[in-house]
C-alpha cells in the first residue's frame, strides 16, 4: 500500500524568502506525484505533477518540485514566497501501474508573513 | 468551463439522521471520485466511478455510506445513519480518461452533532 508523509504541520516564512514544503512517499513501482493547494474556503487546486522525464517539474504560480527517486521525495519549492501563497498544501501519490486513486499526505499549512 | 461543483457547501445534522451530498463533475469527465478529510487528517479516497459504474470502492468505510452516479453524470453520497465520526470535509473530483490530473470541487463540510 502506498503512503505519503508531510513531516511539517506548518511552515512559516517571510515574504520574499524561499519556501520549501517537504514530502516523502512510499509506493510499489514507479509513482505519479502531485501537489495540490487549498486556499481558504476553496477546493483543492492542482499545482504540478511528476509523471516521467525531467526530475524538476515546474507548475503554477512559480512553484516547482524535484523528484528524487533515491530519497523517495518530492519537495515543493518556490524561490520567493508571497503573502498570497499562504494556504494548505497537499502532496499526493499514485502508482503508475494500478488504479487512479490518490493517496494524500496530511497537509502542510504555509504561512507567509509580510 | 464550469468546474466541479458540490452541494451543499456545509451541512449540520444530528447523529442518526441522513444526509445526501451531491457532486456535479466537469462535463464530459467519465471519472468521478469521492474523498474525505476527517478531523484535519489526510485526505482519504472513498470510491471511484467510471461513468455509472463503481470502479473502486475500497475506501468506503462501512455500509452506512452509499454512493450512486445515475446516468454517469452527477453523483450522490448518502450517509445513513450519520455518526459523529463521519464529520469532516467530503471532496469530489473528476477527470477525463486521457489525463492523470483530477479536478477537485470545493468540498462539503459535514458536521454531525
Amino acid at each position: 500500500a502506498q503512503s505519503v508523509a508531510q513531516p511539517e504541520d506548518q511552515v512559516n516564512v517571510a515574504e520574499g524568502n524561499p519556501l520549501t514544503v517537504k514530502c516523502t512517499y512510499s509506493v510499489s513501482g514507479n509513482p505519479y506525484l502531485f501537489w495540490y493547494v487549498q486556499y481558504p474556503n476553496r477546493g483543492l487546486q492542482f499545482l504540478l505533477k511528476y509523471i516521467t522525464g525531467d526530475n524538476l517539474v515546474k507548475g503554477s504560480y512559480g512553484f516547482e518540485a524535484e523528484f528524487n527517486k533515491s530519497q523517495t521525495s518530492f519537495h515543493l519549492k518556490k524561490p520567493s514566497a508571497l503573502v498570497s501563497d499562504s494556504a494548505l498544501y497537499f502532496c499526493a501519490v499514485r502508482p503508475q501501474a494500478a488504479g487512479n486513486k490518490l493517496t494524500f499526505g496530511g497537509g502542510t499549512r504555509v504561512l507567509v508573513k509580510p | 468551463e464550469a468546474g466541479v461543483t458540490q452541494f451543499p457547501s456545509h451541512s449540520v445534522i444530528e447523529k442518526g439522521q441522513t444526509v445526501t451530498l451531491r457532486c456535479d463533475p466537469i462535463s464530459g469527465h467519465d471519472n468521478l471520485y469521492w474523498y474525505r478529510r476527517v478531523m484535519g487528517k489526510e485526505i482519504k479516497f472513498l470510491l471511484h466511478f467510471v461513468k455509472e459504474s463503481k470502479q473502486d470502492e475500497s475506501g468506503m468505510p462501512n455500509n452506512r455510506f452509499l454512493a450512486e452516479r445515475t446516468g454517469g453524470t452527477y453523483s450522490t453520497l448518502k450517509v445513513q445513519p450519520a455518526e459523529l465520526e463521519d464529520s469532516g470535509v467530503y471532496f469530489c473530483a473528476s477527470s477525463p480518461t486521457w489525463t492523470n490530473e483530477q479536478y477537485f470541487g470545493p468540498g462539503t463540510r459535514l458536521t454531525v452533532t
